[in-house]
Formats: structure tokens, sequence, C-alpha cells
């Protein structure tokens, strides 16, 4: 089944202490993003990656870090959390970012992360 | 500045009828514009794209329509049904030298009710 997957779904950690979440993509995407989702605001995007060892910032990267090693996983650092990182978290992928006009962006199921 | 916005921000129906919901926007250039459909606690699923050529495009129940002159988009669902309880978001892509770009808008929470 062509899916987007995020590990963990659900994480509470306490300020300071570094954490990644995991996100794998099998439908061979180019393209793959990180979002946060937070009430009262539309999805934001935070970096994305247009191919393995290339990535970009979004609208919000301040306080993340990504790597893109491989070409269906796409992690999400955040290297020492603060409680204005609390939020849901949702991974995309598409097949190349939009150069084919009308591709579809899959999203994974989310992760709601607390920083306490 | 680049801004989607959608009215209204929640709407409760009776299962089988019809509604509408509203996207305008002011971002530019534009690519197209997407509908999706986020149910709680799951990621958005994409129900219609549309360019600027189209301005009509249907999923089942689900028909969108674009005035790419007006910046105006609307998603009218018919004969709705308890399983549309969701929030709908509108997204409006700009193409950039680095792909799509997409500015979201905050959605329209729809419930749907016997």
């Amino acid at each position: 089944e062509a899916q987007v997957t995020q590990n963990p779904r659900y994480l509470i950690t306490v300020t300071g202490k570094k954490l990644t979440v995991t996100c794998s993509q099998n439908m061979n995407h180019e393209y793959m993003s990180w979002y946060r989702q937070d009430p009262g605001l539309g999805l934001r995007q935070i970096y994305y990656s247009m191919n393995v060892e290339v990535t970009d910032k979004g609208d919000v990267p301040e306080g993340y870090k990504v790597s893109r090693k491989e070409k269906r996983n796409f992690p999400l650092i955040l290297e020492s959390p603060s409680p204005n990182q609390t939020s849901l978290y949702f991974c995309a992928s598409s097949l190349s970012g939009g150069y084919f006009i009308q591709e579809t962006q899959y999203f994974g199921p989310g992760t709601r992360l607390l920083v306490l | 500045k680049n801004q989607v916005e959608q009215s209204p921000q929640s709407l409760i129906i009776l299962e089988g009828k019809n509604c509408t919901l509203q996207c305008n926007y002011t971002v530019s250039p534009f690519s197209n514009l997407r509908w999706y459909k986020q149910d709680t606690g799951r990621g958005p699923v994409s129900l219609t794209i549309m360019t600027f050529s189209e301005n009509t495009k249907s999923n089942g129940r689900y028909t969108a329509t674009l005035d790419a002159d007006t910046k105006q988009s609307s998603l009218h669902i018919t004969a709705s049904q308890l399983s549309d309880s969701a929030s709908y978001i509108c997204v409006v892509s700009q193409y950039t030298g680095g792909g799509n770009k997409l500015t979201f808008g905050t959605g329209t929470q729809l419930k749907v009710e016997l």
C-alpha cells in the first residue's frame, strides 16, 4: 500500500532533550516536506527536500533540522525542543514537488508533540 | 502577502443536505488550487486539484469550482453523509524555481448531524 509513515505518533518530552521524528514513504517520490499545524493557523512548511541531499527552508524552519540521505526517508530533528514547538507535525511527499502541475501530495498520519 | 482565506470557519448541517465552502486567495503567481479533507487526528487527503484553465472539477459528491479572475474557489458537497464531518482545507500553489510553494487556508470545520 502506497503510504507515508511517521514515528512516533505521539511524543511527550522536556525542554532541551533532542528528539527525532522519522518519516518514510514507499512511493519513490522525489519531493518530501515537513509541516506543523497549530490551532487557528494553516499548515506551515518547516523544511522540504527536492531530492536526496537537497533540502531547503520553508516558512518556519527555526529550531528544526532535517536530512535526506536516502530517497525514502526524511527525518525531522529538534536539537533543543522548546514549548513553542508543541504542535501537530505532518510529513508529506509527492512525485516531483510540482513539476507535474497536478500531482498529488500525500500526507502522513501526523505526530503530536508536547514539549514541557 | 500571499494569503488563503476560507469561510465559514465552521458549519453544521443535517445529513443529506448540500453545502458550499468558500476560499478566497491572493497568492500570485497562481499555479493550482487544491482542496483537501482532513479527518480529526489524520493527515489531509487530496480531493481535487485545479489549474487556472479549469473552472470545475468533481470527485464523487465533491465538486470544486475556480474563478481565477476573482481568485475565488468553492467546494460543494452534495447529499452530505456523516463521514463528511471533517476539516476542509483550501491550498493554493505557486510555482517557484524550487518546486511548488503551497499556502494553506485554516480550513472549514464541517459537522454533519442526523
